[in-house]
């Protein structure tokens, strides 16, 4: 089945800096999503991404879906960015979603 | 509001005993799923649904039960429940086709099996 990485594993910022989040895939896909699972265990959907870049607020991505990677970007992050950051790519659509790893980030004050 | 719902939120229960957690959503969606989360596992999905009375394996089904007798409903049945299926659960929703894929999930329910 298709494989799904994240980095980095862990990341702790001050409060301001900004960030990137990487998503690896090992094959093409129909479906990437971002996700923010924050530290009450709630997932919010930040961006549904299969290709192209999307942006939201602080918070951008970008899906190359021909070299198999995505990029969440994080800029002047504040507190309440903390939590784990999860990919998930569909291979074709009604399929299996696959989760990645996650990325779990602490911004600190 | 456009939501997926999920009961209970938190369940102890003891071995053996057959439970079901509902799953509930008001956006008219054909495809639904449920995943369990563990530490140092991440998401997987346990079973999916394309639309009424069509469900699918996810990639770990064993010892779980669902059904899609209805539309907006996808409910989770542990037959009999075990220690190891101890975990939070999610259930989710979308689109199958002629829209955006975008899943939207529930709040979660937390499981534990004594």
């Amino acid at each position: 089945g298709i494989q799904v990485e994240q980095s980095p594993p862990d990341l702790i910022l001050q409060e301001g800096a900004n960030s990137t989040l990487r998503c690896n895939f090992s094959d093409s896909v129909n479906n990437l999503q971002w996700f923010h699972q924050n530290p009450w265990g709630q997932l919010i959907n930040l961006f549904y991404i299969p290709s192209g870049t999307k942006q939201n607020g602080r918070l951008s991505a970008t899906t190359v879906a021909t070299e198999r990677y995505s990029l969440l970007y994080i800029s002047s992050s504040q507190t309440t960015d903390s939590g784990v950051y999860f990919c998930a790519v569909e291979r074709n659509y009604g399929q299996n979603f696959v989760f990645g790893p996650g990325t779990r980030l602490s911004v600190l004050p | 509001e456009a939501q997926v719902t999920q009961n209970p939120r938190y369940l102890i229960t003891v071995t053996g005993k057959k439970l079901t957690v509902t799953c509930s959503q008001n956006m008219n969606h054909e495809y639904m799923s449920w995943y369990r989360q563990d530490p140092g596992l991440g998401l997987r999905q346990i079973y999916y649904s394309m639309n009424v009375e069509v469900t699918d394996k996810g990639d770990v089904p064993e010892g779980y039960k669902v059904s899609r007798k209805e539309k907006r409903n996808f409910p989770l049945i542990l037959e009999s429940p075990s220690p190891n299926q101890t975990s939070l659960y999610f259930c989710a929703s979308r689109f199958l086709a002629g829209q955006a894929y975008e899943q939207y999930f529930g709040p979660g329910t937390r499981l534990t099996v004594t």
